[in-house]
């Protein structure tokens, strides 16, 4: 079975430090992968997804991903935080069942609390 | 471009009432839809999905059952609603084998 791993409940940085929030997965096949982020109350926002080609996905609002095969990890990063960016983040991987119907089943980490201090 | 609405964003409601949650899409045509629960501020577990009118396929056995009467309209109903059943409701919608963009939740809660 599909799955995602996000190690840590919380991640703390100061503004204008860099931060790594971390996701390993473990797939069958290729992986295509995912970021979101949800603020307090809201629905899940985009941040990019992997699928082939570049190690290095550029996202929304100056994220980034960097996609690691040997380590089967797909950590996302920003190299300078704001405290905006408090958020919780998701890290989801594609479930390849019914995918030749067009459908698309993601597979969700539990999340990671990102805090960011001024 | 493509915007994706949920009714209510809150909802109390007490046991054994009933549910009727609704979700939106507009910008598009026949989208792949979806159904969440959020319990805890955490973890999201898919409920229902749709690839098209009146398809409706379950993930998990539960009070709940979802229908799809329009190509851009998905509901999620419960005819008696459970202690359990409490959570944030997400709808979320992709074109075929892509990108899931989620609305706004509902807030259900119930007592």
């Amino acid at each position: 079975a599909q799955s995602v791993a996000q190690p840590e409940d919380q991640v703390n940085v100061a503004e204008g430090n860099p931060l790594t929030v971390k996701c390993t997965y473990s797939v069958s096949g290729n992986p295509y992968l995912f970021w979101y982020v949800q603020y307090p109350n809201r629905g899940l926002q985009f941040l990019l997804k992997y699928i082939t080609g570049d190690n290095l996905v550029k996202g929304s609002y100056g994220f980034e991903a960097e996609f690691n095969k040997s380590q089967t990890s797909f950590h996302l990063k920003k190299p300078s935080a704001l405290v905006s960016d408090s958020a919780l983040y998701f890290c989801a991987v594609r479930d390849p069942v019914g995918v030749n119907t067009g459908f698309q089943k993601l597979v969700f980490g539990t999340g990671t609390r990102l805090l960011v201090s001024p | 471009s493509q915007t994706i609405h949920q009714w209510p964003a809150t909802l109390v409601q007490p046991v054994g009432s009933p549910l009727s949650l609704e979700c939106t899409v507009e910008g598009t045509s026949n989208p792949n839809l979806y159904w969440y629960r959020q319990a805890a501020g955490r973890g999201l577990q898919l409920l229902f999905y749709s690839v098209g009118i009146g398809q409706i396929s379950s993930e998990v056995p539960q009070n709940l059952s979802a229908s799809r009467p329009q190509d851009r309209q998905f509901i999620l109903s419960s005819k008696k609603l459970l202690l359990s059943d409490s959570g944030f409701y997400l709808c979320a919608w992709s074109r075929r084998g892509n990108t899931q963009y989620f609305g706004p939740g509902t807030r259900l809660t119930v007592l």
